[in-house]
């Protein structure tokens, strides 16, 4: 069965660093999501991504944060420069239609552990 | 934020019995309900939907309850497994919001169930 996959699983970084996170979204999408979940928090949407743009992103999604489709299989969240707050598991989605109408798949998840 | 809650931190359940999961919304622009559940470590496991034209959905052992009217859904696993165990879910989403809304999923907080054999 497709699914989304997200490396690294767990990554740990200094405070001030600059991360990439990488997604594979289901070969057949057109919609691509980052969400995060602090811990004993919801799960919070980021950002979503459609024809090669950000169709829509929240208030968490400052300058310190970017999204890439560089080819045409992988999707990437990039944090600039990573604080504290920015621990999280953070979750790529895909989906084949726009939301309203087709679920959203989750990959399994990237740790994010800023020291 | 709290446009979409699930009110019950956790609930257990016997084995063979229901589970009754319930989610409330304020938003009446939501338009499209999905149940997600989550095991420690993994990602969100689409479970079902419903569409707000419908008021039931149902899949196997899953049902969904939509009352539009009270705002309010709820998830009936029947019988529940052990297996059920894990963090549910409730979202929603807009096809609305200014035809731009390509994915804004609002999460619920979730509901741990606990199935004792």
């Amino acid at each position: 069965e497709p699914e989304v996959t997200q490396t690294p699983s767990h990554q740990v970084t200094q405070m001030g660093q600059e991360v990439i996170l990488r997604c594979v979204p289901i070969s057949n999408h057109l919609y691509f999501y980052w969400y995060r979940q602090i811990l004993g928090q919801k799960v919070e949407f980021l950002v979503s991504f459609y024809n090669n743009e950000i169709s829509e992103k929240s208030e968490i999604f400052d300058d310190q944060f970017s999204v890439e489709r560089p080819d045409g299989s992988n999707f990437t969240l990039k944090i600039r420069s990573t604080k504290l707050e920015d621990s999280a598991m953070y979750f790529c989605a895909s989906s084949e239609g726009r939301q309203g109408t087709t679920e959203a798949f989750f990959g399994q998840g990237t740790r994010l552990t800023v020291v | 934020d709290q446009q979409v809650k699930q009110n019950s931190p956790s609930l257990s359940v016997q084995e063979g019995r229901i589970s009754i999961l319930n989610c409330d919304y304020t938003n009446s622009m939501f338009d499209y309900f999905l149940w997600y559940k989550k095991y420690p470590a993994e990602g969100p496991t689409f479970l079902i939907s419903i569409s707000s034209i419908k008021d039931k959905n149902e899949d196997g052992r899953f049902t969904v309850f939509l009352n539009k009217s009270a705002k309010h859904l709820s998830l009936h696993i029947v019988p529940s497994q052990p297996g059920d165990s894990a963090v549910y879910f409730c979202a929603a989403s807009s096809s609305f919001a200014g035809g731009t809304s390509y994915g804004k999923l609002t999460f619920g907080q979730g509901t741990i169930l606990t199935v004792h054999p």
